[in-house]
C-alpha cells in the first residue's frame, strides 16, 4: 500500500462544534505532517510527528489539536473554529524526518467553517 | 529558516513546446530538493526530486538541474500536453535545524491545445 488515505473528503462545520479529521497510512513511514492549505497558495506546515511524538508544531492555535495514536494513524481535532480556518488540510508522511525523505501528501479534506 | 522564490507565477506555452519553472532557496545546508503537480482539486503529487550530490536528473519528459553554487534549480518539461497543466510547487528540505520542507508560491502552467 503506497498511499496516504484522509476521511472525511469534506466537512462543513459551525464555529461551536467539535470534528476530526483522520488520516491513515501503511507504508511503514515513521514520519506524519498535517498541512494547511488556503486556495492559490502551497501547503503550509502546522504539525510534524516523528515516531508518534509531536515534534513540531508552528505556533498553531490551540482550537487545533494533533493525536498521532499510532504509527499508522494521525488525527487532527477541531474546536471552535474560526471561518479563516476554512481550506484544504492535507496530511502527509514520508519514511523519517530528518533524512529529506519524499513527503507523501494525501488526498486532503476540504473544511467549511461556517 | 529558509526561503523558496519560485518563478514565474504563471505560465502559458502551446501544446508540445517547453517549460522551464526556476526556483531559487536561501539555506546552503538545504539538501533535498522535491517538485510537485497539484491537480484542481487533488493532492500534491511528487513528480521529480533532486538531491544536492547530483547536478541533473530526468524522467522521460521532466528533467530537474540544480546549480549548488547560485542556489537555484529549476524544473524543465518538454513536449508539453495539455494534461501537464496544473500547479507545480518546488521545495528545499534543510537538513539542518528546522528539518521540514519549505515550498514555493507555486507556478501555474497552462499548456494550450
Amino acid at each position: 500500500d503506497t498511499e496516504v488515505t484522509q476521511t472525511p473528503k469534506h466537512l462543513v462545520m459551525g464555529m461551536t462544534n467539535k470534528k476530526s479529521l483522520k488520516c491513515e497510512q501503511h507504508m511503514g513511514h515513521r514520519a506524519m505532517y498535517w498541512y494547511k492549505q488556503k486556495a492559490k497558495k502551497p501547503p503550509e506546515l502546522m504539525f510534524v510527528y516523528s515516531y508518534e511524538k509531536l515534534s513540531i508544531n508552528e505556533s498553531v492555535p490551540s482550537r487545533f489539536s494533533p493525536e498521532c495514536p499510532n504509527s499508522s494513524l494521525l488525527n487532527l481535532h477541531l474546536h471552535a473554529l474560526q471561518p479563516e480556518d476554512s481550506a484544504l488540510y492535507l496530511c502527509a508522511s514520508s519514511h523519517s524526518r530528518t533524512g529529506g525523505d519524499t513527503q507523501y501528501f494525501g488526498p486532503g479534506t476540504r473544511l467549511t467553517v461556517l | 529558516g529558509e526561503n523558496v522564490e519560485q518563478h514565474p507565477s504563471t505560465l502559458s506555452v502551446q501544446e508540445g513546446d517547453s517549460a522551464v519553472i526556476k526556483c531559487t532557496y536561501s539555506d546552503s545546508a538545504s539538501n533535498y530538493f522535491p517538485w510537485y503537480k497539484q491537480e484542481l482539486g487533488k493532492r500534491p503529487q511528487l513528480i521529480i526530486d533532486i538531491r544536492s550530490n547530483v547536478g541533473e536528473k530526468k524522467d522521460q519528459r521532466i528533467a530537474v538541474t540544480l546549480n549548488k553554487t547560485a542556489k537555484h534549480f529549476s524544473l524543465h518539461i518538454t513536449e508539453t500536453q495539455p494534461e501537464d497543466s496544473a500547479v507545480y510547487f518546488c521545495a528545499a528540505y534543510s537538513g539542518a535545524g528546522s528539518y521540514q520542507l519549505t515550498f514555493g508560491k507555486g507556478t501555474k502552467l497552462s499548456v494550450i491545445p
